[in-house]
């Protein structure tokens, strides 16, 4: 159990077009999932909360315009890199938080690399 | 914002020895989480600790909450060459309801290299 999928795995797109990645909780229902961005042997850092039904909430100096996230269901998140450039190149992870019991825990996609050229 | 302090930040080890690595935090959390990641992939859930003082194991690894609830340590016992890998440390803020809740703020990663 608590399987979470991204689509795609990997992108290569030209500068100036947009980008959506896909993130589904296959096996339980989240209200709430993440997403995050990871450079090359650096940690995870956190982009925006998304939460069913309501707005995202933003990391301070990520451009909500610039990633449009929208959680349209319990079991799917979507970002959008928008005007995607160079600089946006990266791996893109999201997670979903599973109740466990009086418990959280977070489980994890399995990225998607994202290449503009 | 709220950092950890993961270490070593790498270890280059034989097979069949043990593995220690810790993390430590400047403020409290109310669940300590270890990862792993494999290149390219997502990080992979080994164990959550909820409680201060909690020991818990998961095959031949070990992970403590400490008593302070500002530190956590993870040990891999005799380890094997799928070890290899990027573990992390990673402390999650109280759900409190809102749309700021289970967040969780990361560890900079332990590299480990086994070599057979």
């Amino acid at each position: 159990g608590a399987v979470v999928s991204q689509h795609p795995s990997w992108v290569i797109c030209k500068s100036g077009t947009s980008v959506k990645i896909e993130c589904r909780s296959l096996d339980f229902q989240a209200t709430t999932m993440f997403w995050y961005r990871q450079f090359p042997k650096q940690s995870l850092m956190l982009m925006a909360t998304s939460n069913e039904g309501s707005k995202a909430t933003y990391e301070q100096g990520v451009e909500k315009d610039k990633f449009l996230i929208n959680h349209a269901s319990l079991t799917l998140s979507t970002l959008t890199v928008t005007s995607a450039h160079p600089e946006d190149s990266s791996f893109y992870i999201c997670s979903a938080l599973l109740r466990a019991g009086a418990n959280y825990e977070q489980y994890f996609g399995p990225g998607t690399r994202l290449t503009v050229t | 914002g709220q950092q950890l302090n993961q270490s070593p930040q790498s270890m280059f080890i034989q097979e069949g020895e043990d593995v220690s690595m810790n993390c430590t935090s400047s403020s409290i959390f109310n669940t300590w989480l270890w990862y792993k990641q494999d290149p390219g992939e997502g990080p992979v859930l080994l164990i959550a600790l909820y409680k201060a003082g909690e020991l818990t194991s998961n095959g031949r690894l070990t992970a403590q909450f400490g008593i302070t609830r500002k530190d956590s340590f993870l040990n891999i016992s005799a380890s094997i060459p799928s070890d290899v890998g990027i573990y992390f440390c990673a402390g999650q803020e109280a759900y409190a309801g809102g749309t700021s809740y289970g967040k969780l703020t990361f560890g900079q990663g332990t590299i480990l290299t086994v070599h057979p």
